[in-house]
């Protein structure tokens, strides 16, 4: 398996609801991120786990809420999200950040998240 | 401060035609650099990454330190190529990527 996958594609969700977006890598990778994307903009990174322990929180507002539960899954937790928190929301999985060169980032699909 | 820049919003030539999409950085210490395409609704994807040299779907891109910069080449554009092109460097804190603005690409027939 040499993919990035996530779920659901497409999320619809009220201010007042909870929800989670789900991540999931199999290729052994041991550093996985977590990005904002709004339409036509470069994605922005929000949190990166590096051996299931949070190493990079950009000031991210605390309505997301990361959790690693193993090396090979990624959650997002939402809760009382603002209209402008709607964009894709992209998973990302590496080796290792402490690789060096080798490095290199694989994006999942994204969750069209919508809050209304 | 680390940054990338691609001057360029949107690019647009003719089918056939020799592109190059512009990608300038700014960084203290030996770049990683990479060049990732977003095609109309699919994933974001690693086109080139500068330490491997390669070409991928006739693209290439240089590395020039005294430039600073790593754009990105193909002689002869095809329509499949119109996409969003992002360059991106790693920096030096724990795998962060640093993306540039963007360029739209669009092949015209």
């Amino acid at each position: 398996d040499t993919e990035v996958t996530q779920t659901p594609k497409h999320l619809v969700m009220g201010m007042t609801n909870k929800k989670s977006l789900k991540c999931e890598q199999h290729m052994g990778h041991r550093a996985m991120y977590w990005y904002k994307q709004k339409a036509k903009k470069p994605p922005e990174l929000m949190f990166v786990y590096s051996y299931e322990k949070l190493s990079i929180n950009e000031s991210v507002p605390s309505r997301f809420s990361p959790e690693c539960p193993n090396s090979s899954l990624l959650n997002l937790h939402l809760h009382a999200l603002q209209p402008e928190d709607s964009a894709l929301y992209l998973c990302a999985s590496s080796q290792d950040p402490a690789s060096g060169l080798t490095d290199t980032q694989y994006f999942g699909p994204g969750t069209r998240l919508t809050v209304l | 401060a680390q940054r990338v820049t691609q001057p360029e919003k949107l690019l647009s030539v003719f089918k056939g035609a020799p592109v190059e999409l512009k990608c300038n950085y700014s960084y203290s210490g030996s770049p990683e650099l990479f060049w990732y395409v977003q095609y109309s609704r699919q994933r974001l994807q690693l086109l080139l990454r500068h330490i491997s040299r390669e070409s991928i779907k006739g693209f290439t891109a240089d590395l020039n330190k005294g430039e600073t910069s790593f754009h990105l080449k193909k002689p002869f554009a095809q329509e499949e190529d119109s996409a969003m092109y992002y360059c991106a460097l790693r920096g030096n804190q724990g795998g962060k990527l640093i993306f540039g603005q963007g360029t739209e690409l669009s092949v015209k027939p």
